[in-house]
């Protein structure tokens, strides 16, 4: 079975701080899928990347970064120069490679993050 | 703009019954899926389909039922079987079943059984 934790419940920063939100998974697949999504107050949940494990190389988009390592079996997100609109909860998720639909997507429970003004 | 549209985005049932929340989609994706969550939890997989008249249960199915009459719609039936029902219910859809792709998710459903 897999599983994915993402230990810090909630996290509250002053804005213009970086922030990182940390996954770690557990899989027995060789080959697997990885990814974030943000959940704003509104209630949708926004795809964020898809990072797939043959591909360790981190990844910058703007102010968000992600580090995956494998040897760690981490998938870690950060968040430069946090901004109020980044306050929301935050989902790490994971699927296998093979047949990796959406009935094999397992999310962890996600970290709330707050950014205060 | 396409999208995903769920309502009603609050719903108040009494004990004993059903009520059915709505799902549509105008991205022309083949597959949707019905996810609850839960205070401080994840997402957990009520049904899925990934094509019309076709649906699959998934994690969390029991007291729960789906039908697939049209590619955009995909209404969720909760029934009274469903012993724990207040939670906040989400609808997505994907491009296809295989995961390569995105989801893209509605704005929830909270149902708040009295």
């Amino acid at each position: 079975a897999q599983k994915v934790t993402q230990a810090q419940t909630e996290i509250s920063v002053v804005e213009k701080e970086d922030v990182t939100l940390d996954c770690v998974y557990e899989t027995r697949d060789t080959t697997y899928y990885l990814f974030w999504y943000k959940q704003p107050p509104s209630g949708e949940l926004v795809f964020l990347i898809r990072r797939n494990s043959f591909d360790e190389q981190n990844e910058i988009s703007g102010r968000y970064s992600w580090n995956f390592q494998k040897s760690t079996s981490s998938f870690n997100f950060t968040i430069t120069a946090s901004q109020v609109v980044d306050s929301a909860v935050y989902f790490c998720a994971l699927t296998p490679y093979s047949g990796g639909g959406a009935d094999g997507l397992t999310f962890g429970k996600g970290t709330h993050l707050i950014i205060q003004p | 703009d396409g999208g995903i549209t769920q309502s009603p985005k609050y719903l108040f049932r009494k004990e004993g019954q059903n009520v059915t929340l709505s799902c549509e989609q105008n991205l022309n994706h083949d597959a949707m899926y019905w996810y609850r969550q839960d205070p401080g939890q994840g997402l957990r997989l009520i049904y899925y389909s990934q094509i019309v008249n076709d649906f699959q249960k998934g994690d969390i199915a029991e007291g729960y039922s789906v039908s697939r009459e049209k590619k955009e719609s995909f209404p969720l039936t909760v029934t009274s079987a469903q012993k724990n029902p207040t939670a906040f219910y989400l609808c997505a859809s994907s491009k296809g079943v295989n995961l390569a792709g995105e989801l893209f998710f509605g704005e929830g459903s909270r149902l708040t059984v009295l």
